[in-house]
Formats: C-alpha cells, structure tokens, sequence
C-alpha cells in the first residue's frame, strides 16, 4: 500500500532560520504530492502541490518544495520562517487513480522569537 | 460560497451514544471525504464517496456509517460512541486533484 513518510515530528527554530522538512512516499508511479498547512485550531490549507513538470514548487507564503523523483522525496523548504509559520505541516500524496489522498503523520513546527 | 461546512463544532458523548456530525459543501463537488486526526497519526481516511449514491471505505471506517443521499450532503454516524473514537473529524470536498477542508468536529467519548 502507498504510504507518505514525515520523519520530523516536532521542528523548532529560531525567527529567520531556514527550513526544511522532509517528506517520502512508497510508489514508482505516476504520483500527486501536496503540502497542507494547519495554523492552531484551524482546518488544513493547500501551501502547494506538483503534479507534473517543474519539479521545484512554488507555494503560498514563501513556502517552495522540490520534487527528486530519484529519492522519492517532495521536502518543504522556506528560506526564512517567521513567527507566524508556527503550525502542524502535512505532506500528502495521491497515486494511481487519485480518489484517495494519503497523508503523512505531520510535523509540528514551532518558530520561536 | 460556504464552502464546506461542518456541524457541530464541539461534542461531549458518554459511551454508547450515537450522534451524526454533519457535512455540506456548497460547490458542487462529486468527491467528498471523511477523516480523522489523531495526535502524531496525522489524518485517516474513513469514509469516502464519489457521488450520490455512492461511499466506501476508507482505511478505518469500523464504528462509522455514511450515506450520501445528495451532492451537498455527507453525514457520518457513530452508531455505539466508544473512547476510541475521540479525535478532531474533518469533511472534505475535492474539485480535480485539490481537497476542500472543513473547519472540523472536535468529538470526546466518555
């Protein structure tokens, strides 16, 4: 079965540190990968998604991931987080016939001043 | 638009109640999802549908039930609440590749 990998389950960094979190998946086919975003006590917002083409991705905020289909990897990277990044991050991948998303566990990410 | 819209909010049962949590999307979508959340197991799915008339299950539907009777609509019950079942439940709604989330339903059993 497909799976979606997070191994960072609790990031803290500093105001303008860089990020990156890491995010694999288990299919060779054809795959859809997304990040989702979810701030403190709210529903999940789509930071960006690869379907095909330019494997590096730019999303909402800053955010940007790259796809290396080599590794089977789509990591979130931002240059430079603020404190209002502080949220849960989750990776999430379709394969196949794309009815059902599957999401990684997540990973929390707490920016601190 | 509403977009996807879920009710209650906030829900207290005692073991071997039942309840409904309520889901209405106002975009016409065929595809709709129920998920869970678990803290540390991110998101699973347990119910699915691609159109009136049509569910499946997804990865831990054991405790629930679906129907989709329309298009808007796609209540899941929990039939004998147990305390397993407590965790934060999100709707959503997918146009192409892209989900649609509700604000979510946070239910405790006791």
């Amino acid at each position: 079965a497909q799976s979606v990998s997070q191994h960072n389950h609790h990031v803290i960094l500093s105001e303008a540190a860089s990020l990156e979190l890491g995010c694999n998946y288990s299919y060779g086919g054809t795959v859809n990968l997304f990040w989702y975003v979810q701030y403190p006590g709210q529903h999940l917002q789509l930071l960006l998604k690869y379907f095909s083409g330019d494997p590096l991705v730019k999303g909402i905020k800053g955010f940007e991931a790259e796809f290396i289909k080599s590794k089977f990897s789509f990591n979130l990277r931002k240059p430079s987080v603020q404190w209002s990044d502080t949220a849960e991050y989750f990776c999430a991948a379709y394969t196949g016939t794309a009815s059902k998303l599957t999401f990684g566990t997540g990973t929390r990410l707490q920016v601190t001043l | 638009n509403a977009g996807v819209t879920q009710t209650p909010k906030f829900r207290i049962l005692k073991i071997g109640q039942s309840m409904t949590l309520q889901c209405a999307q106002d975009m016409n979508h065929n595809y709709m999802y129920w998920y869970r959340q678990d803290p540390g197991m991110g998101l699973k799915l347990i119910y699915y549908s691609v159109g009136a008339g049509i569910t499946d299950k997804g990865e831990v539907p054991n405790g629930y039930n679906v129907s989709r009777s329309t298009t808007e609509d796609f209540p899941l019950r929990l039939e004998l609440a147990a305390p397993s079942q407590t965790s934060v439940y999100f709707c959503a709604s997918k146009l192409g590749r892209e989900l649609f989330f509700g604000e979510g339903s946070r239910l405790t059993v006791l």
